[in-house]
């Protein structure tokens, strides 16, 4: 069974600093994906990551794989309050269904 | 930006009561789904189709149905209602070949 796991699953940080939030799974996966949920709202596709060491980045967002090690992590670069919402990673194998993580609730201070 | 579509966007409705989620989609995807969400916790597969005629239960349990007669069409139903189904359920679609799942804006659904 495929297990997805997230941590944190909370995080509060400071406008202007770094952090990165993890993503273990279970068994080999052939993709990883990085959903924005923000409170009350459906899902926004951040990234999909489709090999070992693939890095994709977009604004203050980066996001990378490492499949041997079944990680996937995604760093915030400089937090603004507009980042501030849940982010789920979500894997899939062969048959194409995504198992989803347990999410981390981001709220950033001002 | 993905053209999926979900009615009623909110329902409150009584136990016992029988309710249809609508989902469709204007991009011809042949896949799609339906996930259930509680609120700050994760999405659980519940139904998934990858094409007419073609559906399939998720890896959670659930007392929905699901039909596929047409492409852009994939509709939930509860025929009783009870107040373990409040959630929001959340319908996707893919175009097979491609990684991208799509979602939409979700139904929050309270059972009273």
């Amino acid at each position: 069974e495929l297990k997805v796991e997230q941590n944190p699953l909370f995080l509060s940080m400071q406008e202007g600093k770094n952090y990165t939030i993890y993503c273990n799974y279970s068994t080999t996966s052939d993709r990883l994906y990085w959903y924005r949920q923000d409170p009350g709202k459906s899902l926004e596709s951040l990234f999909v990551l489709l090999s070992n060491g693939a890095v994709k980045q977009e604004g203050r967002l980066m996001a990378s794989l490492d499949t041997k090690a079944r990680l996937s992590t995604l760093h915030i670069t400089a937090a603004v309050h507009d980042l501030s919402a849940t982010y789920f990673c979500a894997v899939s194998f062969g048959n194409e269904k995504l198992t989803f993580g347990t999410g981390t609730r981001l709220t950033i201070i001002p | 930006e993905a053209d999926i579509y979900q009615t009623p966007r909110y329902l409150v409705i009584g136990t016992g009561k029988k309710i249809t989620l609508e989902c469709s989609q204007t991009m011809g995807h042949d896949k799609m789904y339906w996930y259930q969400q509680d609120p700050g916790m994760e999405l659980h597969l519940i139904h998934y189709s990858y094409g007419v005629n073609s559906t399939e239960k998720g890896d959670l349990s659930s007392e929905s149905t699901v039909s596929r007669i047409r492409t852009e069409h994939f509709p939930l139903t509860l025929e009783s209602a009870r107040p373990s189904h409040t959630s929001q359920y959340l319908c996707a679609s893919r175009r097979g070949g491609s990684y991208e799942q799509y979602f939409g804006p979700g139904t929050r659904l309270t059972v009273t």
